[in-house]
């Protein structure tokens, strides 16, 4: 099994600028979540979604952060406009819904100057 | 208070030592506890997982759960340097719905050869 696919890595990007970030969940995961780490604040619960659709968004920051899931295999995380305080190591999880353990994948850094 | 507490550390051990973490959290209705080892640049993965009362062994590893006091631990016996980790308190609670686990800063622990 492959595990959570996550692109790019690695991300620099200017303030004002458009930023998405990909994710790839375990082929047969109904449950995706998106989770921003930083020193000071981190392991944060941004979004989670149930077989495709939102069910809690009350972690994502502001208007300028949105996600989406379009089907089981692919879901988007866009920052537009980006900021440098929203520089951090994005996480992507996924499990299967009545299952525990989630699976992270490799994590996105993004840094935004 | 934040959901869940952990003392950032470092918390530094001798090699074959035991070493101790713990978590404390306020929501009293929270249902099942984690904890997860991250070592630095990588994602976070499950390495013990409780919800009742009492202790939970695997191996080096035992999780220790006091619903009355509200904490949460996590004893490595015979500490090796490949423990050298940031260990994740966290927990799975009433709100945001049956998937949403928060995590709190992590404590660092490193052991010393």
């Amino acid at each position: 099994d492959a595990g959570v696919i996550q692109s790019p890595r690695h991300e620099v990007t200017e303030m004002g600028q458009e930023v998405t970030l990909r994710c790839k969940p375990i082929s047969g995961h109904n449950s995706l979540f998106w989770y921003r780490q930083t020193m000071m604040r981190g392991l944060e619960l941004l979004i989670y979604f149930n077989n495709n659709v939102p069910i809690d968004d009350s972690g994502m920051p502001e208007d300028r952060f949105s996600a989406k899931m379009p089907n089981a295999s692919f879901s988007t995380l866009k920052i537009q406009p980006s900021e440098p305080r929203d520089s951090a190591v994005y996480f992507c999880a996924s499990k299967e819904y009545l299952s525990y353990e989630q699976y992270f994948g490799p994590g996105t850094r993004l840094t935004v100057t | 208070q934040k959901e869940v507490e952990q003392n950032s550390g470092p918390l530094s051990v001798p090699e074959g030592a035991i070493a101790s973490l713990n978590c404390t959290y306020s929501d009293r209705g929270s249902q099942s506890f984690f904890w997860y080892r991250q070592y630095s640049g990588k994602s976070p993965e499950l390495i013990m997982f409780i919800y009742s009362n009492g202790d939970k062994e695997d191996g080096r590893f035992t999780a220790q759960l006091n619903k009355a006091s509200q904490y949460v631990s996590l004893l490595i016996r015979d500490s090796q340097p490949s423990d050298s980790a940031t260990y994740l308190c966290a927990l799975r609670g009433n709100s945001g719905g049956y998937q949403k686990v928060t995590f709190g800063i992590g404590t660092k622990l490193q052991v010393i050869p």
